[in-house]
């Protein structure tokens, strides 16, 4: 089974500044797939970026990107110059691909509210 | 619009009554899932479908949920006797099967009160 830890319910920033959210998993699966999905205050949840864990290169896109340590199983999200947009439920997200197929679950962690202030 | 949708968006209810949601998925989206998300949780998976195949079932799909996809399209989700443990956000989602990275577009989520 696989399991997905976000160990900060809540974190806070100053609008520009840099903020990390932490995520680990468990799993003995080797070909996953990782992802951060965003979900704002009452409105639907959105893909914030994904990592393929047989890259070692870590994911960016624009302002945010991932710190991925497959040994410790770690997956953490950088947000950079923060914008009061940012502000919103994180989570980290998971699931299992094997001999090409993508099993369909996602496994998500118990999210880290963010909030920026101005 | 053509994001996953969802209807309706808020059902308030009694304990004992049945309550059926329905999910439209993007239209090129041959896979779809629920999820059920508790106030300050994360989402947990129920259910999911590729095509008409109902292809994986969550422990957490009690005998008093169903749910169906029976042309491949849209999707229902149904909950008998509710009670008052059932109360919590009901999210779609959809994806295509051939995409590499599975990506999954959640719709706006249905909010269930029992009463």
């Amino acid at each position: 089974a696989q399991t997905v830890t976000q160990s900060q319910p809540e974190m806070s920033v100053q609008e520009a500044e840099t903020v990390t959210l932490s995520c680990t998993y468990d799993t003995s699966e080797s070909n996953y797939y990782l992802f951060w999905y965003k979900q704002p205050p009452s409105r639907q949840m959105i893909l914030v970026i994904r990592q393929e864990a047989y890259k070692q290169q870590n994911a960016t896109e624009n302002r945010f990107s991932v710190n991925f340590q497959k040994a410790a199983k770690s997956f953490s999200l950088k947000i950079s110059d923060s914008q009061l947009g940012d502000t919103a439920m994180y989570f980290c997200a998971f699931f299992v691909r094997r001999g090409g197929t993508s099993y369909g679950k996602l496994t998500f962690g118990q999210g880290t509210i963010l909030t920026v202030h101005p | 619009d053509t994001g996953v949708s969802q209807d309706p968006r808020h059902k308030i209810t009694k304990r004992g009554q049945n309550v059926t949601f329905r999910c439209d998925p993007i239209s090129e989206h041959n896979r779809l899932y629920w999820y059920r998300q508790t106030l300050g949780q994360g989402p947990e998976f129920l259910t999911y479908f590729q095509n008409e195949a109902q292809l994986e079932k969550s422990r957490l799909l009690s005998d008093r949920f169903s749910a169906e996809r029976p042309k491949g399209s849209f999707s229902t989700l149904e909950i008998q006797r509710t009670e008052q443990g059932d109360s919590a956000m009901y999210l779609c989602a959809s994806s295509f099967e051939k995409f590499l990275y599975n990506e999954q577009f959640f719709g706006p989520g249905t909010r269930l009160t029992v009463l």
